[in-house]
Protein backbone atom coordinates (compact mmCIF):
# COMPACT_ATOMS: atom_id res chain seq x y z
CA UNK A 1 0.00 0.00 0.00
CA UNK A 2 1.11 3.83 -0.83
CA UNK A 3 1.51 6.51 1.89
CA UNK A 4 2.48 10.11 1.70
CA UNK A 5 3.68 12.37 4.37
CA UNK A 6 4.16 16.42 4.21
CA UNK A 7 5.77 17.18 7.53
CA UNK A 8 5.49 20.68 7.19
CA UNK A 9 1.90 21.38 8.57
CA UNK A 10 2.16 25.16 8.10
CA UNK A 11 4.90 27.31 6.46
CA UNK A 12 5.57 31.16 5.90
CA UNK A 13 7.29 32.65 3.19
CA UNK A 14 8.07 36.49 2.48
CA UNK A 15 6.54 37.80 -1.21
CA UNK A 16 9.28 37.29 -4.01
CA UNK A 17 11.37 34.51 -1.12
CA UNK A 18 11.62 31.02 -2.78
CA UNK A 19 9.41 27.68 -1.48
CA UNK A 20 10.02 24.71 -1.22
CA UNK A 21 6.96 22.53 0.31
CA UNK A 22 8.55 18.88 1.14
CA UNK A 23 7.16 15.57 0.22
CA UNK A 24 7.80 11.85 0.87
CA UNK A 25 5.79 8.74 -0.52
CA UNK A 26 5.96 5.36 0.49
CA UNK A 27 4.89 2.87 -2.57
CA UNK A 28 6.91 -0.30 -3.89
CA UNK A 29 6.83 0.22 -7.29
CA UNK A 30 7.11 3.17 -10.06
CA UNK A 31 5.02 5.70 -8.34
CA UNK A 32 2.18 8.38 -9.96
CA UNK A 33 2.95 11.67 -8.61
CA UNK A 34 1.31 14.51 -7.94
CA UNK A 35 0.69 17.96 -6.66
CA UNK A 36 -2.67 19.94 -5.60
CA UNK A 37 -3.41 23.11 -4.50
CA UNK A 38 -6.58 24.27 -2.51
CA UNK A 39 -7.62 27.90 -2.64
CA UNK A 40 -10.02 28.95 -0.52
CA UNK A 41 -13.39 29.03 -2.73
CA UNK A 42 -11.48 27.82 -5.95
CA UNK A 43 -11.53 23.74 -5.04
CA UNK A 44 -8.67 21.59 -5.89
CA UNK A 45 -6.48 22.30 -8.79
CA UNK A 46 -3.66 20.16 -10.50
CA UNK A 47 -0.20 21.90 -10.31
CA UNK A 48 1.38 18.90 -11.58
CA UNK A 49 2.08 15.42 -12.31
CA UNK A 50 5.40 12.70 -12.37
CA UNK A 51 4.56 9.72 -14.54
CA UNK A 52 8.07 8.60 -16.02
CA UNK A 53 10.84 10.32 -17.88
CA UNK A 54 12.59 13.69 -17.15
CA UNK A 55 12.76 13.72 -12.72
CA UNK A 56 12.09 17.74 -12.85
CA UNK A 57 8.56 18.75 -13.58
CA UNK A 58 7.13 21.50 -14.97
CA UNK A 59 3.56 22.93 -13.76
CA UNK A 60 1.26 25.58 -13.56
CA UNK A 61 2.18 28.85 -11.65
CA UNK A 62 5.57 28.76 -12.10
CA UNK A 63 6.13 25.74 -9.46
CA UNK A 64 8.30 22.93 -10.02
CA UNK A 65 8.83 19.83 -8.72
CA UNK A 66 11.47 17.14 -8.37
CA UNK A 67 11.26 13.23 -8.19
CA UNK A 68 14.07 11.82 -6.60
CA UNK A 69 13.74 7.88 -6.41
CA UNK A 70 16.42 7.37 -3.65
CA UNK A 71 14.52 9.63 -1.22
CA UNK A 72 11.30 8.99 -2.35
CA UNK A 73 10.50 12.53 -2.23
CA UNK A 74 8.87 14.92 -4.93
CA UNK A 75 9.10 18.39 -3.60
CA UNK A 76 7.59 20.91 -4.61
CA UNK A 77 9.44 24.23 -5.50
CA UNK A 78 9.00 27.91 -6.53
CA UNK A 79 11.26 30.67 -7.27
CA UNK A 80 9.63 33.52 -6.29
CA UNK A 81 6.07 33.48 -3.94
CA UNK A 82 3.42 35.93 -5.04
CA UNK A 83 0.70 36.79 -2.55
CA UNK A 84 -1.67 34.84 -4.63
CA UNK A 85 -0.10 31.40 -3.83
CA UNK A 86 -1.15 31.27 0.09
CA UNK A 87 -3.22 28.11 -0.46
CA UNK A 88 -3.06 24.68 1.13
CA UNK A 89 -0.85 22.28 -0.88
CA UNK A 90 -1.25 18.48 -1.25
CA UNK A 91 1.12 15.83 -2.60
CA UNK A 92 -0.18 12.30 -3.50
CA UNK A 93 0.56 9.53 -5.25
CA UNK A 94 -0.52 7.01 -7.54
CA UNK A 95 -0.89 3.15 -7.67
CA UNK A 96 -1.88 1.77 -10.88
CA UNK A 97 -3.94 -1.83 -10.44
CA UNK A 98 -5.32 -3.73 -12.76
CA UNK A 99 -8.52 -2.00 -13.28
CA UNK A 100 -8.36 1.51 -11.63
CA UNK A 101 -5.62 3.66 -9.42
CA UNK A 102 -5.47 4.37 -5.55
CA UNK A 103 -4.70 7.96 -5.08
CA UNK A 104 -4.11 8.48 -1.81
CA UNK A 105 -3.52 12.42 -0.15
CA UNK A 106 -0.86 13.70 1.76
CA UNK A 107 -2.15 15.72 5.21
CA UNK A 108 -1.32 18.99 3.18
CA UNK A 109 0.63 22.11 3.88
CA UNK A 110 -0.47 25.40 4.96
CA UNK A 111 1.05 28.07 3.20
CA UNK A 112 1.00 31.57 4.19
CA UNK A 113 2.70 34.59 2.23
CA UNK A 114 4.34 37.79 4.93
CA UNK A 115 3.92 40.65 2.60
CA UNK B 1 -19.34 23.07 -18.39
CA UNK B 2 -20.32 21.27 -15.44
CA UNK B 3 -17.89 18.90 -15.04
CA UNK B 4 -18.03 17.08 -11.47
CA UNK B 5 -21.15 18.04 -9.93
CA UNK B 6 -22.09 17.12 -5.93
CA UNK B 7 -25.52 17.45 -4.33
CA UNK B 8 -26.55 18.67 -1.78
CA UNK B 9 -23.50 21.01 -0.72
CA UNK B 10 -24.72 21.37 2.79
CA UNK B 11 -26.37 19.00 5.10
CA UNK B 12 -27.22 18.71 8.64
CA UNK B 13 -27.78 15.01 10.48
CA UNK B 14 -28.92 13.25 13.38
CA UNK B 15 -27.01 10.76 14.52
CA UNK B 16 -28.67 7.63 13.41
CA UNK B 17 -30.23 8.95 10.22
CA UNK B 18 -28.94 8.15 6.63
CA UNK B 19 -28.24 10.29 3.60
CA UNK B 20 -26.95 9.82 0.46
CA UNK B 21 -24.64 12.04 -1.43
CA UNK B 22 -24.99 12.47 -5.22
CA UNK B 23 -22.46 12.75 -7.86
CA UNK B 24 -22.24 12.90 -11.39
CA UNK B 25 -19.69 13.99 -13.67
CA UNK B 26 -19.94 14.58 -17.62
CA UNK B 27 -16.82 14.06 -18.58
CA UNK B 28 -17.27 10.55 -19.80
CA UNK B 29 -14.51 9.69 -17.74
CA UNK B 30 -13.88 5.87 -16.33
CA UNK B 31 -12.44 6.06 -12.59
CA UNK B 32 -14.29 8.43 -9.98
CA UNK B 33 -13.88 8.55 -6.48
CA UNK B 34 -15.13 9.67 -2.93
CA UNK B 35 -12.65 11.19 -0.32
CA UNK B 36 -13.54 13.24 2.70
CA UNK B 37 -11.34 16.09 4.32
CA UNK B 38 -10.68 17.04 7.68
CA UNK B 39 -8.42 19.49 9.56
CA UNK B 40 -5.04 18.19 9.62
CA UNK B 41 -5.63 14.95 7.52
CA UNK B 42 -5.65 16.11 4.13
CA UNK B 43 -7.68 14.43 1.91
CA UNK B 44 -8.52 10.13 3.11
CA UNK B 45 -10.05 7.98 0.22
CA UNK B 46 -13.19 6.42 0.68
CA UNK B 47 -14.01 4.74 -1.84
CA UNK B 48 -13.21 4.57 -5.79
CA UNK B 49 -14.60 2.89 -8.80
CA UNK B 50 -12.74 1.89 -12.35
CA UNK B 51 -16.02 1.33 -14.21
CA UNK B 52 -19.89 0.31 -13.75
CA UNK B 53 -20.10 -1.74 -11.33
CA UNK B 54 -17.16 -2.01 -9.87
CA UNK B 55 -16.05 -0.68 -6.64
CA UNK B 56 -13.12 -0.87 -4.55
CA UNK B 57 -12.48 0.14 -0.55
CA UNK B 58 -10.34 3.25 0.17
CA UNK B 59 -8.19 4.28 3.31
CA UNK B 60 -11.45 4.63 5.27
CA UNK B 61 -14.12 2.88 3.99
CA UNK B 62 -16.19 1.61 7.52
CA UNK B 63 -19.37 3.75 7.82
CA UNK B 64 -19.82 3.99 3.98
CA UNK B 65 -21.62 2.60 1.24
CA UNK B 66 -21.33 3.59 -2.72
CA UNK B 67 -23.11 2.80 -5.80
CA UNK B 68 -21.27 3.26 -9.67
CA UNK B 69 -25.02 3.48 -11.38
CA UNK B 70 -23.66 3.88 -14.86
CA UNK B 71 -20.69 5.73 -16.17
CA UNK B 72 -21.63 9.15 -14.98
CA UNK B 73 -22.93 8.76 -11.13
CA UNK B 74 -21.26 7.65 -8.19
CA UNK B 75 -23.17 7.30 -5.03
CA UNK B 76 -21.82 7.65 -1.40
CA UNK B 77 -24.30 6.13 1.51
CA UNK B 78 -24.22 6.53 5.21
CA UNK B 79 -26.40 3.96 6.74
CA UNK B 80 -26.32 5.47 10.44
CA UNK B 81 -24.39 8.96 10.15
CA UNK B 82 -22.29 9.48 13.21
CA UNK B 83 -20.63 12.76 14.50
CA UNK B 84 -17.32 10.95 13.03
CA UNK B 85 -18.75 11.38 9.67
CA UNK B 86 -18.70 14.91 9.95
CA UNK B 87 -16.29 16.22 7.32
CA UNK B 88 -16.77 17.95 3.62
CA UNK B 89 -16.76 15.31 1.20
CA UNK B 90 -15.45 15.47 -2.35
CA UNK B 91 -16.48 13.35 -5.69
CA UNK B 92 -13.28 13.06 -8.36
CA UNK B 93 -12.92 11.51 -11.89
CA UNK B 94 -10.55 10.96 -13.77
CA UNK B 95 -10.12 10.07 -17.48
CA UNK B 96 -6.75 7.88 -16.90
CA UNK B 97 -5.64 4.91 -15.21
CA UNK B 98 -3.92 6.95 -13.24
CA UNK B 99 -4.77 10.28 -14.51
CA UNK B 100 -5.66 13.83 -12.90
CA UNK B 101 -8.30 14.18 -10.62
CA UNK B 102 -10.77 16.67 -11.29
CA UNK B 103 -13.00 17.64 -7.96
CA UNK B 104 -16.30 18.57 -7.40
CA UNK B 105 -16.99 21.33 -5.07
CA UNK B 106 -17.38 19.56 -2.37
CA UNK B 107 -20.26 18.42 0.08
CA UNK B 108 -20.41 19.60 3.93
CA UNK B 109 -22.17 17.29 6.15
CA UNK B 110 -22.36 18.16 9.81
CA UNK B 111 -23.98 14.77 12.00
CA UNK B 112 -24.96 16.06 15.20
Amino acid sequence: AQSVTQPDIHITVSEGASLELRCNYSYGATPYLFWYVQSPGQGLQLLLKYFSGDTLVQGIKGFEAEFKRSQSSFNLRKPSVHWSDAAEYFCAVGAKYSSASKIIFGSGTRLSIRP
Amino acid sequence: NAGVTQTPKFQVLKTGQSMTLQCAQDMNHNSMYWYRQDPGMGLRLIYYSASEGTTDKGEVPNGYNVSRLNKREFSLRLESAAPSQTSVYFCASSENNPGELFFGEGSRLTVL
